[in-house]
């Protein structure tokens, strides 16, 4: 059974600090991979989607990496603002078995003003 | 572009009363999934559908669970009677999907429906 976990659980920063968020799953049989944030009491926006055969993904300040063979995933976010202050959630798709997204517990992140 | 809509956002009901949430997905996405989110938790799937057919409900409680997705748009998840712990929020999300069955494209989640059952 596939399980992701992220560390760390909690990440408090102050503005403008570059941060590196991290992931990582047991099966590398993996689909794809995403990166969401989820605001209190909201939904879940979609960042960055990689695909097995991509290393990284870019937008804007935040940069997504992708080591398959490791199981390993890192979002890092450049030049951090309070508004950042979020739950960043991974999500792996695997190949085989159930085709829908599995989830770590997410890290929650605040960026002190 | 309209993204995932889900109502209600908020529901607060009595145990054992029934309760049902609505989603639409975006225009165009053949694929339409519901998970449960506990708090400080990731979402887990419940049910899976390709166009109208639920393609996977392995995880779906059956004895008090039911959803339909009536001509492969809209969706509905039914919970009936409704348990202390099945507060939690409901989301749903869509994806374009693909011939082959794998749903490979990126999904895009609605807001969630917040559930409290007293």
């Amino acid at each position: 059974k596939q399980e992701v976990t992220q560390i760390p659980a909690a990440l408090s920063v102050p503005e403008g600090e570059n941060l590196v968020l991290n992931c990582s799953f047991t099966d590398s049989a993996i689909y794809n991979l995403q990166w969401f944030r989820q605001d209190p009491g909201k939904g879940l926006t979609s960042l960055l989607l990689i695909q097995s055969s991509q290393r990284e993904q870019t937008s804007g300040r935040l940069n997504a990496s992708l080591d398959k063979s490791s199981g390993r995933s890192t979002l890092y976010i450049a030049a951090s603002q309070p508004g950042d202050s979020a739950t960043y959630l991974c999500a792996v798709l695997l190949y085989t078995g159930r085709r829908a997204l599995t989830f770590g517990s997410g890290t929650r992140l605040q960026v002190q003003p | 572009e309209a993204g995932v809509v889900q109502s209600p956002r908020y529901k607060i009901i009595e145990k054992k009363q029934p309760v049902a949430f609505w989603c639409n997905p975006i225009s165009g996405h053949n694929t339409l999934y519901w998970y449960l989110q506990n708090l400080g938790q990731g979402p887990e799937l419940l049910i899976r559908y390709e166009n109208e057919e639920a393609v996977d409900d392995s995880q779906l409680p059956k004895d008090r669970f039911s959803a339909e997705r009536l001509k492969g748009v809209d969706s509905t998840l039914k919970i009936q009677p409704a348990e202390l712990g099945d507060s939690a929020v409901y989301l749903c999300a869509s994806s374009l999907g693909s011939t082959s069955g794998l749903s490979y494209n990126e999904q895009f989640f609605g807001p969630g429906t917040r559930l409290t059952v007293l």
